[in-house]
């Protein structure tokens, strides 16, 4: 149980474009999902909390008009990255949580390779 | 705001051996402790977690330990096999919140 997929797994695109990543709860509702970057050999960095059917709350130092998140259902929340530039290439992770009671898990998609060229 | 340190960055250990990693916090309101592991190219997998009611948990080969007055936890994996080559990252989350504060990661390399 407890799966979480992320959709694409790689993805490149051209300065100035925008890219969606999808994160996909398939077997649990997720009340909150999480979206969080990684630099290579770093940790991993939160960029935004998404409640479903509310506004995200976006972390000290997050572009909210830049990395566009919407979560319209329980089992979705997707990420957009506008406008992008070679900086915004990075390994991009969303998890869920709230799986019910006072849980605090969070389980992890596979993650999505962003590369702006 | 919440500072989760982890140490060591690197650990080399033989096969069979035992592991520890060990992690910092700073925010008393903290009160769940997860580890997760990764491997390359792949998402954290969550590995075994402690709240702050309790100072240990074991699940087979792996265990965590908490001291909440030092505030910090530490992860035992014991007789290490290859496949347990990764990093690991331990968390806490702020304020008592849902939301996790990560370390800065330990690359595990277990040599046969």
């Amino acid at each position: 149980g407890a799966v979480v997929s992320q959709h694409p797994s790689r993805v490149i695109c051209k300065s100035g474009t925008s890219v969606k990543i999808e994160c996909r709860s398939l077997d649990f509702q997720a009340t909150t999902m999480f979206w969080y970057r990684q630099f290579p050999k770093k940790s991993l960095m939160l960029m935004a909390t998404s409640n479903e059917g509310s506004k995200a709350t976006y972390e000290q130092g997050v572009e909210k008009d830049k990395f566009l998140i919407n979560h319209a259902s329980l089992t979705l929340s997707t990420l957009t990255v506008t406008s992008a530039h070679p900086e915004d290439s990075s390994f991009y992770i969303c998890s869920a949580g709230g799986t019910g009671g006072f849980s605090y898990e969070q389980y992890f998609g596979p993650g999505t390779r962003l590369t702006v060229t | 705001g919440e500072n989760v340190e982890q140490h060591p960055s690197t650990l080399s250990v033989q096969e069979g051996d035992s592991a520890v990693i060990k992690c910092t916090y700073s925010d008393s309101a903290s009160n769940y402790f997860p580890w997760y592991k990764q491997e390359l190219g792949k998402g954290p997998q969550l590995i075994i977690d402690i709240r702050s009611n309790v100072g240990e948990k074991k699940d087979q080969r792996i265990a965590v330990t908490l001291n909440k007055t030092a505030k910090h936890f530490s992860l035992h994996i014991t007789e290490t096999q290859p496949e347990d080559s990764a990093v690991y990252f331990c968390a806490a989350n702020p304020s008592g919140t849902y939301k996790y504060i990560f370390g800065t990661g330990t690359r595990l390399k277990v040599l046969a």
